[in-house]
């Protein structure tokens, strides 16, 4: 099975802080997400990596950035958190091959207080 | 513009039921089609993809797709109160990358 974890599933923290949110994959996928959920709004895609040292913004990349030093790795980094930060951040992986199907860990609740 | 639209609900049904989850997408190009399923609390799991028209039926699920209409639904026959969750549809488009609609949710009732 494939297994996809996360650092915390939940996290406070307050406004301007530096926040890390790690996910990391067993299954040797290539591709990795960061997604966050809101009420009403769904999943929004924030980042994604198709391979170690790559990365692509999602449709909203602002005020977050990325790192992928090892493939099984990704990690998503509020720089300043913001209260408008508040909510679930979701880690998913996929294999090239598995046509397109993510897998996703079990998500962290964040609050920024 | 939303690219993926589902209906928020809540879909009631009573146990037993067949329920009828339904998904249309705007691009005509979209090859892959995916449904979730989100318990309250929890990360979305995956129930099944289908990639060709037609039906795709797996146990109780079954996966209706038709491009021309640009129409995925989700039937889950024998309805459980278990299956009282929020339905996520979802599609590739391109890069590996998936769009999900906002998501369904169904209530089962006994």
């Amino acid at each position: 099975d494939v297994k996809v974890t996360q650092s915390s599933r939940y996290l406070v923290k307050r406004t301007g802080e530096k926040v890390f949110l790690e996910c990391v994959q067993d299954m040797d996928h290539e591709n990795m997400f960061w997604y966050r959920q809101d009420p009403g709004l769904g999943l929004r895609l924030i980042y994604f990596s198709y391979d170690v040292k790559m990365k692509e913004k999602g449709d909203i990349p602002e005020g977050y950035s990325v790192s992928r030093e090892k493939k099984e790795r990704f990690s998503l980094i509020l720089e300043s958190a913001s209260t408008n930060q508040t909510s679930m951040y979701l880690c998913a992986s996929s294999d090239r091959l598995g046509g397109d199907t993510q897998y996703f860990g079990p998500g962290t609740r964040l609050t920024v207080l | 513009q939303k690219e993926v639209e589902q209906n928020s609900g809540p879909l009631s049904v009573p146990e037993g039921a067949i329920a009828s989850l339904n998904c249309t997408y705007s691009d005509r190009g979209s090859q892959s089609f995916f449904w979730y399923r989100q318990y309250s609390g929890k990360s979305p799991e995956l129930i099944m993809f289908i990639y060709s028209n037609g039906d795709k039926e797996d146990g109780r699920f079954t996966a209706q797709l038709n491009k021309a209409s640009q129409y995925v639904s989700l039937l889950i026959r024998d309805s459980q109160p278990s299956d009282s969750a929020t339905y996520l549809c979802a599609v590739a488009g391109t890069a590996s990358k998936l769009t999900f609609g906002t998501g369904t949710r169904l209530q089962v009732t006994l």
